[in-house]
């Protein structure tokens, strides 16, 4: 069992579509971060998201920390290519010091 | 702006050789992790450092794996008897605070192949 689902696993779409991103857990996390990984790369934090209902916004990515603080979403408008990668939401579990990793969706904007 | 550095980028060693990963976190930060990411696999938790100690460590960080912090700016991971399967990309991270109260950032990480 996984601390932190995504999904959807993979996902190809055309250049210009809009697309969500979901990582959703049973257990309440304080916060909640979203990577972007490039093959042969570290993640990249895009955003941290802290309070419960929390929308924040970057460029055309949108993203949303359910009122429980159990899940989370990536809202991607009008997809590019640039925008192809692997995408990690991570946060830290309810007891221990660390960055625990969602199961990451496979974004191909395929122009 | 402040980053992460691993050195080396590609590291190839034979079947039971000692490796040792090197990172500078960043400058200001106290909390330093690793994570090792298989080929297509998820980004795994190794082991949390803070205060010259081990904070957490996971069920994959066993004896073989040590982590230290020589000096003020530099955080090692050292595998004493490398196997095959210990071939995946290896992550440095820090962070200003604990995970609780803060983000962490990584390194453009370390290709370890062990052949």
């Amino acid at each position: 069992t996984q601390l932190l689902e995504q999904s959807p696993q993979f996902l190809s779409i055309q250049e210009g579509e809009n697309l969500t991103v979901y990582c959703n857990s049973s257990s309440v996390f304080s916060s909640l971060q979203w990577y972007r990984q490039e093959p042969g790369e570290g993640p990249v934090l895009l955003v941290t998201v802290v309070t419960g209902g929390e929308v924040k916004k970057l460029k055309r990515l949108t993203f949303q920390f359910g009122d429980a603080r159990k899940d989370s979403s990536l809202h991607i408008t009008a997809a590019q290519p640039g925008d192809t990668g692997l995408y990690l939401c991570a946060g830290p579990p309810p007891t221990g010091n660390q960055f625990y990793f969602g199961t990451g969706t496979s974004l191909t904007v395929i122009p | 702006e402040p980053e992460v550095t691993q050195t080396p980028s590609h590291q190839v060693t034979q079947m039971g050789q000692e490796v040792i990963l090197r990172c500078v976190p960043i400058s200001n930060h106290l909390y330093f992790y690793w994570y090792r990411q298989i080929l297509g696999q998820k980004v795994e938790f190794l082991v949390s450092f803070y205060n010259n100690e081990i904070s957490e460590k996971s069920e994959i960080f066993d004896d073989q794996f040590s982590v230290e912090r020589p000096d003020g700016s530099n955080f090692t991971l050292k595998i004493r008897s490398t196997k095959l399967e210990d071939s995946a990309m290896y992550f440095c991270a820090s962070s200003v605070g604990g995970a609780r109260n803060t983000e962490a950032f990584f390194g453009q990480g370390t290709r370890l192949t062990v052949v």
